[in-house]
């Protein structure tokens, strides 16, 4: 079965750097394109990154461009999302999600990790 | 991209059906049929209900149904049951190669 897990996150101060990654499991990595996607606390789903099924490219939403790099492993199976010049509005639970395959939606998701910025 | 217009909050009794509605633009809901909607339930991941405006995945039951009108997709649930209680999000592919979604709607099943 499909499993993704999130790993990387905690409390950071505003002004560093975190790196996340999601080890993927169940299904052809190299294939699938790979999403991240954010959620604060008590608000609703934000996109933050994708990158193609084979790493050609990339895209952001536009909070984060310049600060953070999506990137992937395939020899390891897994997605990561390195965060740059963290801001307070970055907390958030951070889900990896899997691409279903050029349908533009996010098919299985992992259970999250919390990235906390604060003083 | 702003975030897509959902409702903020829905509510049906049992056995009633109920309709989400997911307003964008001409750049993302009205230019691509890339529409996909989301359940979560409280401290839990989001569940894909519906790609491509109306499809469903395996597994998820044929209560659930989707549609799009111009800039406006909709998701419905029909036959409601407790277990229906979430929040639902819509979310689309957008003109500029990113994704962008909904606010987010809470569904109670009174």
């Amino acid at each position: 079965q499909v499993q993704l897990v999130e790993s990387g996150g905690g409390v950071v101060q505003p002004g560093t750097s975190l790196r996340l990654s999601c080890a993927a499991s169940g299904f052809t990595f190299s294939s699938s394109g790979m999403h991240w996607v954010r959620q604060a606390p008590g608000r609703g789903l934000e996109w933050v990154a994708n990158i193609l099924n084979d790493g050609s490219e990339v895209s952001y939403v536009d909070s984060v461009k310049g600060r953070f790099t999506i990137s992937r492993d395939d020899s390891k199976n897994t997605v990561y999302l390195q965060m740059n010049s963290l801001r307070t509005e970055d907390t958030a639970v951070y889900y990896c999600a899997k691409d279903r395959g050029f349908t533009w939606s996010f098919d299985y998701w992992g259970q999250g990790t919390l990235v906390t910025v604060s003083s | 991209h702003s975030a897509l217009t959902q409702p903020a909050s829905v509510s049906g009794s049992p056995g009633q059906s109920i309709t989400i509605s997911c307003t964008g633009t001409s750049s993302d809901v009205g230019r691509y049929n890339y529409v996909s909607w989301y359940q979560q339930h409280p401290g839990k991941a989001p569940k894909l209900m519906i790609y491509e405006v109306s499809n469903r995945p395996s597994g998820v039951s044929n209560r659930i149904s989707g549609s799009k009108s111009g800039n406006t997709a909709s998701l419905t649930i029909s036959g409601l049951q407790a277990e229906d209680e979430a929040d639902y999000y819509c979310a689309s592919f957008t003109s500029d190669s990113s994704w962008v979604f909904g606010g987010g709607t809470k569904l109670t099943v009174l």
